[in-house]
């Protein structure tokens, strides 16, 4: 089956913007979660979310939101846009149920904040 | 609070040779610990989780919770093996929220 897809793949944006990222995940899978990667701080939680509501929430400022859909479809939103924002974005899904559900991670969008 | 380290940025061995990447982490509760591989120019995949007590292309890993160590092992490395490596700690069962560690570069040479 197909895997998990994140879209775009690759983004510019200048400070001060705002970004909506997209995640899809496998079929049948009711959890999202999304990760912040950068060479710094590396693999950060961001959020998580189970049928639509927010399970999870990691240390990051209000400026990022994110939200799931009813097809378990989500989207994360970064407004007013920091160079501190430029990062690889990684969404991972599962059944959801426990952390036994393995988590399949998407390829990422590599978010560059001029 | 609850944290993952790992001490070393890279490691480099021959084929052949044993391997150990260290994982400790600090959390009061009962964590769940995994180990996540990245090979090149591929996803982030789950290697194995310490419930499961298995065996996944030749490599263990044992929950020390005495040492709070959760190391990852393997007898005879293979250039196949070289890849990111990621341990991770998920503090209940009922989220998927991982916490991981920053990381080791396992380079294997023939």
């Amino acid at each position: 089956k197909a895997g998990v897809t994140q879209t775009p793949r690759y983004l510019i944006k200048t400070r001060g913007q705002q970004v909506t990222l997209s995640c899809s995940p496998i079929s049948g899978h009711r959890s999202v979660s999304w990760y912040q990667q950068t060479p710094g701080q590396g693999l950060q939680f961001l959020f998580e979310y189970f049928s639509e509501t927010q399970r999870n929430k990691g240390n990051f400022p209000g400026r990022f939101s994110g939200r799931q859909f009813s097809n378990s479809r989500s989207e994360m939103n970064v407004s007013t846009l920091e160079l501190g924002d430029s990062a690889l974005y990684l969404c991972a899904s599962s059944l959801g149920f426990n952390s036994y559900n393995e988590q399949f991670f998407g390829p990422g969008t590599r978010l560059t904040v001029l | 609070a609850q944290r993952v380290t790992q001490p070393e940025k890279l490691l480099s061995v021959f084929k052949g040779a044993p391997v150990e990447l260290k994982c400790n982490y600090s959390y009061s509760g009962s964590p769940e610990l995994f180990w996540y591989v990245q090979y090149s120019r591929q996803r982030l995949q789950l290697l194995l989780r310490h419930i499961s007590r298995e065996s996944i292309k030749g490599f263990t890993a044992d929950l020390n919770k005495g040492e709070t160590s959760f190391h990852l092992k393997k007898p005879f490395a293979q250039e196949e093996d070289s890849a990111m490596y990621y341990c991770a700690l998920s503090e209940a069962r009922d989220t998927d929220k991982l916490i991981f560690g920053t990381g080791t570069r396992l380079q294997v040479f023939p």
